[in-house]
This record gives C-alpha cells, sequence and structure tokens, in this order.
C-alpha cells in the first residue's frame, strides 16, 4: 500500500466550477498535511497546509481533514485557466523530521 | 524576502562525473531538505538537514550520495560518478525553526550524458 494515494487523473472541470481533489494517506500517525501545486517544468508551490480535524479556507481554495478516515481532500472555488497544473498531496509523520511524503499528483485541467 | 535560491538551474554532466547542487535556504529559515524528482514520478525525500547536522538521511542512495549544510554557505548535495539513472529534478525546499510549511526553490535539472 502506498504511503499517500491520489488519484492521478487527469481531472477535468469547467470554468467557474469547483474541482474536488482527494487524498489518502496510511500511517495513523501522521501530523501534518500540505498541499502543492506544480506546474510542468516547476517547482511545487505551497498553497494549503492544515493540521487538526476539519476545514480551513483560503480564498478560493478549502482544505479538508479528517484523521480518522485517513483522508484529505482540496476543494478549488470558481475554477479558473490558471488552475490548471498537477496538485501534490504531501503528508509529515513526526514533529521534529518533517521530512515529506508525496502521492504521485493529481493533473487537474480546467476547460475554459 | 528572497525565496529557495538553487544553483545551477541546468547542469549537464557526462557518466563517471561529479555534479554540485548548491541550494540556499530562504532567510530565517534553518531546515533544508533535498528532494528528487524522477521523470513522471513524484517527489522523494533524501536528505534533511540543519545547520551542521545531517538529521535524516533515509531516502539518500547509499553509495555516490552526499550533503552537507555548513557553519556558513549553501546546503551542497554531491553526486560523484554520476550515472544516466540520476538525471532528475533535485529539488531543495526550506522551513522555519518553529514552523512546518516547506518551500521549494527553482530546482537543478540534472542531465547525464
Amino acid at each position: 500500500q502506498k504511503e499517500v494515494e491520489q488519484n492521478s487523473g487527469p481531472l477535468s472541470v469547467p470554468e467557474g466550477a469547483i474541482a474536488s481533489l482527494n487524498c489518502t494517506y496510511s500511517d495513523r500517525g501522521s501530523q501534518s498535511f500540505f498541499w502543492y501545486r506544480q506546474y510542468s517544468g516547476k517547482s511545487p508551490e505551497l498553497i494549503m497546509s492544515i493540521y487538526s480535524n476539519g476545514d480551513k479556507e483560503d480564498g478560493r481554495f478549502t482544505a479538508q481533514l479528517n484523521k480518522a478516515s485517513q483522508y484529505v481532500s482540496l476543494l478549488i472555488r470558481d475554477s479558473q485557466p490558471s488552475d490548471s497544473a498537477t496538485y501534490l498531496c504531501a503528508v509529515t509523520v513526526n514533529f521534529g523530521n518533517e521530512k515529506l511524503t508525496f502521492g504521485t499528483g493529481t493533473r487537474l485541467t480546467i476547460i475554459p | 524576502n528572497a525565496g529557495v535560491m538553487q544553483n545551477p538551474r541546468h547542469l549537464v554532466r557526462r557518466r563517471g562525473q561529479e555534479a554540485r547542487l548548491r541550494c540556499s535556504p530562504m532567510k530565517g529559515h534553518s531546515h533544508v531538505y533535498w528532494y528528487r524528482q524522477l521523470p513522471e514520478e513524484g517527489l522523494k525525500f533524501m536528505v534533511y538537514l540543519q545547520k551542521e547536522n545531517i538529521i535524516d538521511e533515509s531516502g539518500m542512495p547509499k553509495e555516490r550520495f552526499s550533503a552537507e549544510f555548513p557553519k556558513e554557505g549553501p546546503s551542497i548535495l554531491r553526486i560523484q560518478q554520476v550515472v544516466r539513472g540520476d538525471s532528475a529534478a533535485y529539488f531543495c525546499a526550506s522551513s522555519p525553526m518553529d514552523r512546518y510549511e516547506q518551500y521549494f526553490g527553482p530546482g537543478t535539472r540534472l542531465t547525464v550524458t
């Protein structure tokens, strides 16, 4: 079983709609959860971090965490063509050693 | 506030040569992480360093790879006797001592011919 799993996609969403990205993780001791956006040929860009159960909103982005289900998601409202990218879910297990374990990413395409 | 800096951005080496990749963390950040992204694969952790200390090198190949983060100067990832399979994008990330978010540099794209 992979430590962090994401649907590879591609996921196609019409412009203006809500894009929903999902991630599951295997280690119940996981402490911190992150979403990164990576455009082709570029480096990962941090867009959201979440540490406790529930929702966290930042602009058009909402991260949701459910530790009991070992599930974290990212919602993108009012999707724009510039949101087309690969979205990476990342998890850390230990406070004190925050090495990130990444999923393989979901490729999102926003259709104008 | 300048971001994480990496150089060179592109590096071409022949098989058997050495590759040195440099990373300067964001100002105020004392933790440095190196990750590797092979073509069409995910990002994989390699090593975690603080000043003058290697905290976790569990993701580093046992041979030919080494990393350091000296008291002064950038962090260095060194690959000796490169092989074609080392061709990848190498990313450095940094974080401050009291927070967990990591910020990535632009990466070094290594091509071994």
